[in-house]
């Protein structure tokens, strides 16, 4: 069964808005949140990650917040650009571990 | 410096058919990893090496994935004999150390889209 799960599927914004992409995950062995971003024809490049003793990370535009007690993470991107138009993962890894899981993806269109 | 290069970057083939592909991390990574994404689903984990060793397998779908990394350089990834379930894009990634940080970020490279007919 999946181990992280990812919504949407595929997200659709304006220039300007704000995307939100939620990832859920059962396995409280889990210490490392990535998010990945995957432009066509590239691999997934690491855009930006969190450690679950803190609520939230902010790296520009880009923020993940963790929730801890719901077992749940999210990526949001502010002032969203049609440069940010990629697919999307997040991922977890499993402490002592090197194995990355991810999700299955979000596809990001954002329109001019 | 070069990323993590992968050959051929697109392979069709017949069921039964073999394939190898082939991953070439960046220089200096002891770290190499596979992953593979089916269609639409999520990118799964397949093997780990640590140089030349195998480090964890616990992904490899079956035996039918051979996995070598003689030397420590590049690795390959054979399927033999391949199956229709066995199409995706396969990635490779390497990094520098292990437990991410701060130097086991793993860099991926651009993938090889495998298609069994």
């Amino acid at each position: 069964q999946q181990q992280v799960k990812q919504s949407p599927q595929s997200l659709i914004v304006q220039k300007g808005g704000i995307s939100i992409i939620n990832c859920a995950y059962e396995n409280t062995a889990f210490d490392y949140f990535p998010w990945y971003q995957q432009f066509p024809g590239k691999g997934p490049a690491l855009l930006i990650a969190i450690r679950p003793d803190v609520s939230e990370k902010k790296e520009g535009r880009f923020t993940i917040s963790f929730n801890k007690s719901a077992k749940q993470f999210s990526l949001h991107i502010m002032d969203s650009q049609p440069g940010d138009s990629a697919t999307y993962f997040c991922a977890a890894m499993v402490y002592n571990t090197d194995k990355l899981i991810f999700g299955t993806g979000t596809r990001l269109q954002v329109f001019p | 410096e070069a990323g993590v290069t992968q050959f051929p970057s697109h392979s069709v083939i017949e069921k039964g058919q073999t394939v190898t592909l082939r991953c070439d991390p960046i220089s200096g990574h002891d770290n190499l990893y596979w992953y593979r994404r089916v269609m639409g689903k999520e990118i799964k984990f397949l093997l780990h090496f640590v140089k030349e060793s195998k480090q964890d397998e616990s992904g490899m779908p079956n035996n039918r994935f051979l996995a070598e990394r003689t030397g420590g350089t590049y690795s390959t990834l054979k399927v033999q004999p391949a199956e229709l379930e066995d199409s995706g894009v396969y990635f490779c990634a390497s990094s520098q150390g292990v437990r991410v940080d701060p130097l086991g970020e793993q860099f991926f490279g651009p993938g090889t889209r495998l298609t069994v007919l």
